[in-house]
Parts: structure tokens; sequence; C-alpha cells
């Protein structure tokens, strides 16, 4: 009950089409969904977070959906650039629980 | 403000050898967490401390894991012996209220068992 699943585990877009990045859970107590992007070599960092009490945030290009009812959250990523490529982790948490991370999405976008 | 710092950047050893990885939180951080990343189980916690104290342990894999945070700008992990299957990308992590507040990760040690 406390996995995140993540997909797909390898993703290529071209350069200015849109990423997506999906992610289930099945704890409905998890409160708390951020996103964290990391590139060769980093660690990961924040990039966008969510509460369920909305069903979309967007910061720049990065938009997280959120549909409470299906359990599933995603990460979109509009006119996506070269200097997106990395992997991306989704994660979901309650109170003071630590995070619990998908597996990851490698994502390529080609020139 | 430097972020987190590990060392060392690289490690191979040999199984067998002890191998201690360090790291230094961004201070005034309350939690530090220990990750560990492959490609086969993504990013698996291994511990986390709140103010130099262990909470959960339940991620070390194995008695040959161990972690210490002796202050609250200092912690280590140490494998001993190391085996081949250790081989993965340790990394250290703070947190500053709660477990889950935004994660600083540092930028890895990646470990070599031969």
């Amino acid at each position: 009950q406390q996995q995140v699943k993540q997909s797909p585990q390898s993703l290529i877009v071209q350069k200015g089409g849109i990423s997506i990045i999906n992610c289930a859970y099945e704890n409905t107590a998890f409160d708390y969904f951020p996103w964290y992007q990391q590139f060769p070599g980093k660690g990961p960092a924040l990039l966008i977070a969510i509460r369920p009490d909305v069903s979309e945030k967007k910061e720049g290009r990065f938009t997280i959906s959120f549909n409470k009812s299906a359990k599933q959250f995603s990460l979109h990523i509009m006119d996506s650039q070269p200097g997106d490529s990395a992997t991306y982790f989704c994660a979901a948490t309650s109170g003071y629980s630590t995070l619990t991370f998908g597996k990851g999405t490698m994502l390529l976008v080609s020139p | 403000d430097a972020g987190v710092i590990q060392s060392p950047r690289h490690e191979v050893t040999e199984m067998g050898q002890e191998v201690t990885l360090r790291c230094k939180p961004i201070s005034g951080h309350d939690y530090l967490f220990w990750y560990r990343q492959t490609m086969m189980r993504g990013l698996e916690l291994l511990i986390y401390f709140n103010n130099n104290v262990p909470i959960d342990d339940s991620g070390m894999p194995e008695d040959r894991f161990s972690a210490k945070m002796p202050n609250a700008s200092f912690s280590t992990l140490k494998i001993q012996p190391s085996e081949p299957r250790d081989s993965a990308v340790y990394f250290c992590a703070s947190s500053l209220k709660t477990p889950n507040s935004p994660l600083h990760f540092g930028n890895g040690t990646r470990l070599t068992v031969t």
C-alpha cells in the first residue's frame, strides 16, 4: 500500500513536444505529491509539488495534474527542451512520513 | 549555502573491504537521510536521522551496513565487508523541519565493489 507506481520507465520526446509522466498510488492517506528532477551526476532536486485540494498546479512549462478519485497524478512538460533531459521521480507522503518514491522516468528530449 | 556535501564522489574497492561514505548536511536542517540508487530498484531509503538520532533504519539491507551521526554537521554510512551487489550511487539528503519537507540531496557517491 506504500508503493508509488511510475510510468513509463523511459521516454523520448522531440524538442517542442509534450512530455507526460504518470504515477499511481494506493495509500489514500497520501496528501503531498512532489516531483523531483535529477540530472546526470547530480542528486535529485525538488521540481514542483501538489496537494490534493487542487487538481492542477502549473509552474512555467511544468504542470502537475492530480486525479484524487483515480489515485493518479502526472507531470506534463510543455514545449520540452533538450535541457529538460533528466530522470524524473514522482513521490508521495502524508503527515510526518518519509517520501515514497516512484522508480523514475528517464526523459530524453531530442533536438 | 554550499548545499549537502558528500565525499568521496567515487569509490572503487575490492570485495571484503570496508567502505565509509561521508555527508555534511545543510546547516540548520533537522533531518538527514541516506538513500541508495540503482537502475533496478530506483531510490531506496536506507536510514534517516532527526536531530542526530536514528529514527528508522528498516531500509538498511543487512548488518554489514551501519550509519552514524555524531553531530549535526556530519554523518557516515559504513559498509563492512563490502560486496559487489553493494555497487550503487549513495545519496545523502537533508530537510529542514519534517521528513517530507523539500529534500536537498548531495551529488552522491558512486560506489563500485569489484
